[in-house]
């Protein structure tokens, strides 16, 4: 299987905030890099697909880069809303799709 | 509209059986392959099964194989998980989730809300 490396585990970011988390993958996706949102209690959300796309409906201060192994998303401008957890999935290398461990981010 | 709405989890011994249920609408179900995933508690998110659309196909995890049996039935909007001889790491939440795009097995924009399953003596 592919592994999902995420970093940093966690972080902590005020509001205005300008932030970036970063995916590993083990080996070359392309562009097969999804990102999600989850709050707690919470089922996950789609933000962005095939690496640099806005899924539709997210805010526009979200966004995605990267091909090959390394990839990024940036949250411009941090919401309230914003704080979560937020995972990278490969799906590459299906259908043995794998998720990045998740990225804690705290006030 | 869109909904996928999970039901079955329970709280199970170990070597016990459970069956998850999935009643997907306000889409065309038959169209898409659908997939369950699971999160142990505090943990990350794991893919455990996948069906294609017409059933020709499926797919477990390696940590579930030949335990789980992911199975549909299109004419009900209805996706199935049949879980065997369930160990205490299979304790978490399940998640029915569909793909973007239909006949793809790719980024998940329809989750539901999730089912608990617990295996503990």
């Amino acid at each position: 299987d592919i592994q999902m490396t995420q970093s940093p585990s966690s972080l902590s970011a005020s509001v205005g905030d300008r932030v970036t988390i970063t995916c590993r993958a083990s080996q070359n996706v392309y562009s097969y890099l999804n990102w999600y949102l989850q709050k707690p209690g919470r089922a996950p959300k789609l933000l962005i697909y095939g690496a640099s796309n806005l899924q539709s409906g997210v805010p526009s201060r979200f966004s995605g880069s990267g091909s090959g192994t390394d990839f990024t998303l940036t949250i411009h401008s941090l919401q309230p809303e914003d704080f979560a957890t937020y995972f990278c999935q490969q799906s590459y290398s299906t259908p043995s799709i794998t998720f990045g461990q998740g990225t804690r981010l705290e006030i | 509209q869109v909904q996928l709405v999970e039901s079955g989890g329970a709280l199970v011994k170990p070597g016990g059986s459970l069956r998850l249920s999935c009643a997907a609408s306000g889409f065309k179900f038959n169209d898409y392959y659908m997939s369950w995933l699971r999160q142990a508690p505090g943990k990350g998110l794991e893919w455990v099964s996948y069906i294609s659309s017409r059933s020709s196909s499926s797919h477990n995890a390696d940590s579930v194989k030949g335990r789980f049996t992911i199975s549909r039935d299109n004419a009900k909007n209805l996706l199935y998980l049949q879980m065997d001889d369930l160990r205490v790491e299979d304790t978490g939440i399940y998640y029915c989730a569909r793909p973007q795009q239909p006949l793809t097995h790719d980024a998940f924009d329809i989750w539901g809300q999730g089912t608990t399953v617990t295996v503990s003596s």
